[in-house]
This record gives structure tokens, C-alpha cells and sequence, in this order.
């Protein structure tokens, strides 16, 4: 059974920082892996979809990589702004059915 | 509106009553998912379709029903609610194309509380 672990499961930092978002999971046999933001009360916005054949995606100050082999995934945001401050999850995609993560918790003060 | 609507977006009910919650989606993708979501257990697949007529089991499906006559609605409901399926319940939809899997989309989630 897959298993997606998020760490850490809450981040801190002043604003203009650049951080990283920790992924990891216990079956490499994945189609994907998604990135999503999630707003307090809020639903899901998808950040980036990396495809297994895929290394890194990036959009925007977003960057996303890939390493199947060892089952991990860091989402980088760069020069962090009081805007970014939500919960980021993790889900890892087999076939069209996606398994979270608990998520990371991301405060931005400014 | 374009996108994927969900309704209601809070429900109270009672223990033993049966509760349906809609999702819409005007995109016409194929595939639709329900998910509920949890403290500390994070989103888990209740049930998913691939298209109209076809549903399948996810991670949690006891106690759910869902059905889809139609491809822009997946309905699911709770056929007598009980305290512990007290969760924030998302709908999700993605595109068949080809080999690719794509991303899947969220609607704005339902609250709802079984007291």
C-alpha cells in the first residue's frame, strides 16, 4: 500500500526566504505526483503535476523535482512572500487515483 | 460557472439519516473521484468513476453509495450517517487523454457534521 509522508508537517519563515518542501513515498511505481495549495476552509488548487517520466516541473517561483528511485519529491518556492502562506500536499498518482500526504503547513511573516 | 461545483457546502444532519451530496462538473472529463478529508489521515479516496455507468471502490467506501447516469454528475451519498463520516467531503475531476495522466481539479469541498 502506498504511503506518502510529508515533512516537515509545519514551516515558519520570514518573508523573502527561499524553502523547501519535503515528499516522500514507499512505492515507486507512480504515474505522478501533484502538488497542491490548500486555503484554510478552502478546497484544492493543483500547483504543478509532474509526469514519472518526468524530472522537474516550475512555474512561477514554483519549482517541483522528481526522484523515483528513491521515492521523494521537493516542492521549492522561491523569495517567499506572506501570500504563500497555506497548507501544501503531496499526492502520488497511480494510474488516475492520487494518495496524500498530511501536508505541510507554511506561514510566511512578513 | 465553469468548473466543478459542489452542494451542499454545509450540512448538519442527525445519526441513521440518509444524506446526498452533489458534484457538477462542466469540463465533460471523464473521470470523478469523492474524497473525504480528515485530521490527521489527510485526503483518502472513497469512490471514484471513469465514466457514466462506471464506479469503482476507493481506500473507504463503506457506508457510501455513488452512482453516475450522467457524465457531468457523481453523487454521493450516505445511506444512514454516522458521527464518524463527520468529515469535509471533496469532489475531484480529471481528463482521459490518451496515455497521459493529468492533473485532477477539487471542488470547493462540503462540510458536514452527523451529530
Amino acid at each position: 500500500k502506498q504511503e506518502v509522508t510529508q515533512i516537515p508537517a509545519a514551516l515558519s519563515v520570514p518573508e523573502g526566504e527561499n524553502l523547501v518542501l519535503n515528499c516522500s513515498f514507499t512505492d515507486s511505481a507512480i504515474y505522478n505526483l501533484q502538488w497542491f495549495r490548500q486555503d484554510p476552509g478552502k478546497g484544492l488548487t493543483s500547483l504543478l503535476l509532474i509526469q514519472s517520466s518526468q524530472r522537474e516541473q516550475t512555474s512561477g517561483r514554483l519549482n517541483a523535482s522528481l526522484d523515483k528511485s528513491s521515492g521523494r519529491s521537493t516542492l521549492y518556492i522561491a523569495a517567499s512572500q506572506p501570500g504563500d502562506s497555506a497548507t501544501y500536499l503531496c499526492a502520488v498518482g497511480s494510474f488516475q487515483k492520487l494518495v496524500f500526504g498530511t501536508g505541510t503547513r507554511l506561514l510566511v511573516s512578513p | 460557472d465553469a468548473g466543478i461545483t459542489q452542494s451542499p457546502r454545509y450540512k448538519i444532519t442527525e445519526t441513521g439519516r440518509q444524506v446526498t451530496l452533489m458534484c457538477h462538473q462542466t469540463w465533460s472529463h471523464s473521470y470523478m473521484f469523492w474524497y473525504r478529508q480528515d485530521l490527521g489521515h489527510g485526503l483518502r479516496l472513497i469512490y471514484y468513476s471513469a465514466a457514466a455507468d462506471i464506479t469503482d471502490k476507493g481506500e473507504v467506501p463503506d457506508g457510501y453509495v455513488v452512482s453516475r447516469s450522467k457524465t457531468e454528475n457523481f453523487p454521493l451519498t450516505l445511506e444512514s450517517a454516522t458521527r464518524s463520516q463527520t468529515s469535509v467531503y471533496f469532489c475531484a475531476s480529471t481528463p482521459l487523454s490518451g496515455s497521459s495522466y493529468n492533473e485532477q481539479f477539487f471542488g470547493p469541498g462540503t462540510r458536514l457534521t452527523v451529530l
